[in-house]
């Protein structure tokens, strides 16, 4: 149980391009999904945080207008990189949160590795 | 938030036991997680402490202080497909938001 998928799971854009990720958890409801980013070599750093039906809670130095985020149902949000730049090439990771035995747990998507050029 | 500090490599013996330490501040600290990942792959989850001591499971154990604000991951019986990132997560007590720490890269040898 407590299956995340992510779509696509590698992406090669142009300069200038808007790229959407999808990340749905497939046997559970998710009302809090997070998205993060890792670049080679680093750990995972929080862009934001996704709540259904509302707007997303974007972290300090993350431009909401360029990362879009839409979470519309229990079970899928969306990501999307508007206007991609060659920095913005990373490994974007989604996760879902679940409470189990008490604890907030996040199930973790596959990753999407997005590359600009 | 949460300053999460771990060692960025560490190398060990196949067989051998190795020890990730974790250090990170108190003030609205709610409990760790322990994940590890390999290079270019999602996370997996590991263990989560939110009580002081030791939990075991297997081959893989991980301790929590809270008042020194301190954990540790213990990997025994090193494999080799235990070469991997292991990521020392704290969860704050707003909300179930994750801190990572860098992540210790560990490369077990034969």
């Amino acid at each position: 149980g407590a299956v995340v998928s992510q779509h696509p799971s590698w992406v090669i854009c142009k300069s200038g391009t808007s790229v959407k990720i999808e990340c749905r958890s497939l046997d559970f409801q998710a009302t809090t999904m997070f998205w993060y980013r890792q670049f080679p070599k680093q750990s995972l750093m929080l862009m934001a945080t996704s709540n259904e039906g509302s707007k997303a809670t974007y972290e300090q130095g993350v431009e909401k207008d360029k990362f879009l985020i839409n979470h519309a149902s229990l079970t899928l949000s969306t990501l999307t990189v508007t206007s991609a730049h060659p920095e913005d090439s990373s490994f974007y990771i989604c996760s879902a949160s679940a409470l189990a035995a008490g604890v907030h747990e996040q199930y973790f998507g596959p990753g999407t590795r997005l590359t600009v050029t | 938030g949460q300053n999460i500090d771990q060692p960025t490599e560490m190398t060990a013996t196949e067989g051998a036991i190795v020890q990730i330490n974790c250090t990170y501040q108190t003030s609205g600290f709610n409990g760790l997680f322990w994940y590890q990942q390999h290079a270019g792959e999602a996370p997996t989850f590991l263990s989560y402490n939110v009580l002081d001591g030791l939990e075991e499971k297997g081959r893989f154990s991980s301790f929590l202080s809270r008042s020194k604000g301190y954990s540790y991951l213990l990997l025994k019986e090193l494999q080799m497909k235990d070469s991997a990132s292991y990521l020392c997560a704290g969860q704050g007590t707003a909300g179930n938001k994750l801190t990572f720490g860098g992540g210790t890269r560990v490369l077990v040898k034969p």
